[in-house]
């Protein structure tokens, strides 16, 4: 049974710093992964999807690298500014018998200071 | 290019009472997918539809959950009796293929009191 686990559950760092958020998978057979942010009270928004051929995806100031072998992604989020607060999930699409399952980790709460 | 709507985005109703939610997806995904999501915690499948065809609904409650997607675009799922435990919030998604990227609407935040 795929799990995924993101740690740390809750981050609060000052405007400006380079930050990583990560994310494990117990199950390496994956279609893909997807890194969402969710602001409150609201949906998720799709930040990067990584296929499990690559290692790497980017966008604007967000970097995510995907370890399949060893089940990790980070998502790295360079120069970070107080618009970043949000909680931040990871989620899986699984193969084998969990086919088609996107299944997420718990999500990591950011909170950027000014 | 409009996004996936859901909509009540808020309904507040007394426990035993039945409630529905509805979803139009991205035009031309032809998966969908009910997520349920409690606080604090990442959204749980409910049940995934490629097309009209409902693929995957083993996290489904289908002793007081039940769901539809008529044509294979809109979607509703339906509640009855609603439980004081079922207060969460309800999102739909969809991609357009079943491993594709996801993309979801605003939820529906549901209070059962």
């Amino acid at each position: 049974k795929q799990e995924v686990t993101q740690i740390p559950a809750a981050l609060s760092v000052p405007e400006g710093e380079n930050l990583v958020l990560n994310c494990s998978f117990t199950d390496s057979a994956i279609y893909n992964l997807q890194w969402f942010r969710q602001d409150p009270g609201k949906g998720l928004t799709s930040l990067l999807l990584i296929q499990s051929s690559q290692r790497e995806q980017t966008s604007g100031r967000l970097n995510a690298s995907l370890d399949k072998s060893s089940g990790r992604s980070t998502l790295y989020i360079a120069a970070s500014q107080p618009g970043d607060s949000a909680t931040y999930l990871c989620a899986v699409l699984s193969r084998g018998e969990n086919t088609g399952k996107l299944i997420f980790g718990q999500g990591t709460t950011l909170q950027v200071k000014p | 290019e409009a996004g996936v709507v859901q909509s009540p985005r808020y309904k507040i109703i007394e426990k035993k009472q039945p409630v529905a939610f509805w979803c139009n997806p991205i035009s031309g995904h032809n998966t969908l997918y009910w997520y349920l999501q409690n606080l604090g915690q990442g959204p749980e499948l409910l049940i995934r539809y490629e097309n009209e065809e409902a693929v995957d609904d083993s996290q489904l409650p289908k002793d007081r959950f039940s769901a539809e997607r008529l044509k294979g675009v809109d979607s509703t799922l339906k509640i009855q009796p609603a439980e004081l435990g079922d207060s969460a919030v309800y999102l739909c998604a969809s991609s357009l293929v079943n491993t594709g990227e996801l993309f979801f609407g605003e939820g529906s935040r549901l209070t059962v009191l």
